[in-house]
């Protein structure tokens, strides 16, 4: 069941504390996306790989945020320190190639107090 | 301007009967366009992708593009209560080619 894996599902923190969520593109997949969705901007897109390059994080905030690929089958996005602004769903999704689709993960549905 | 840019809605249209739904986009490099339907609490689910002029179908989903007038749609035929969700239209545009979203029209089919 070929199908793009994120952890954890749920993240309850305090304001301050340093929040990671992992993500496991569907295996061959060389394409990695990390989008934010929240009600009032719908789905940004955070940061974009690419046979783990980075090609695109100009939608990240850089002082807090950071999206790596230390692995072909592992992506991590990393907000340090979190503030009750950053609450939202956060997708992975994971393509092959370029120009073509992207199938997405269940989500990691953050909330900062 | 928006990179792509859709109706916000919401439409509802009854049982049975077409919706069809709208989107542009900015960049006239773009290449591929997709629709994904996301019901609430769920993840995106990729469910047509276009990639040159005219339509495409896939049973009750037929996209359409037209790359001169930067406009692609959906029609989703028979609309069924099932299909009530939002429909977002995602482009690949930018240097990098990076799948960029619309806001995502809200879709509701009356029984």
């Amino acid at each position: 069941d070929a199908r793009v894996t994120q952890t954890p599902r749920h993240k309850v923190t305090e304001m301050g504390q340093e929040v990671t969520m992992r993500c496991q593109p569907i295996l061959g997949h060389n394409t990695v996306f990390w989008y934010r969705q929240t009600m009032m901007q719908g789905l940004e897109l955070l940061a974009y790989f690419r046979n783990r390059a980075p090609l695109d994080d100009s939608g990240m905030p850089k002082d807090r945020f950071s999206a790596e690929m230390p692995d072909a089958t592992l992506a991590t996005l990393k907000i340090q320190p979190s503030e009750p602004r950053d609450s939202a769903v956060y997708f992975c999704a994971s393509g092959f190639g370029r120009d073509t689709e992207a199938f997405f993960g269940q989500g990691t549905r953050l909330t900062v107090v | 301007q928006k990179e792509v840019e859709q109706n916000s809605g919401p439409l509802s249209v009854p049982e049975g009967a077409i919706a069809s739904l709208n989107c542009t986009y900015s960049d006239r490099g773009s290449q591929s366009f997709f629709w994904y339907r996301q019901y609430s609490g769920k993840s995106p689910e990729l469910i047509m992708s276009i990639y040159s002029n005219g339509d495409k179908e896939d049973g009750r989903f037929t996209a359409q593009l037209n790359k001169a007038s930067q406009y692609v749609s959906l029609l989703i035929r028979d609309s069924q209560p099932s299909d009530s969700a939002t429909y977002l239209c995602a482009v690949t545009s930018g240097s990098a080619r990076q799948l960029t979203f619309g806001s995502g029209t809200q879709l509701t089919v009356l029984p």
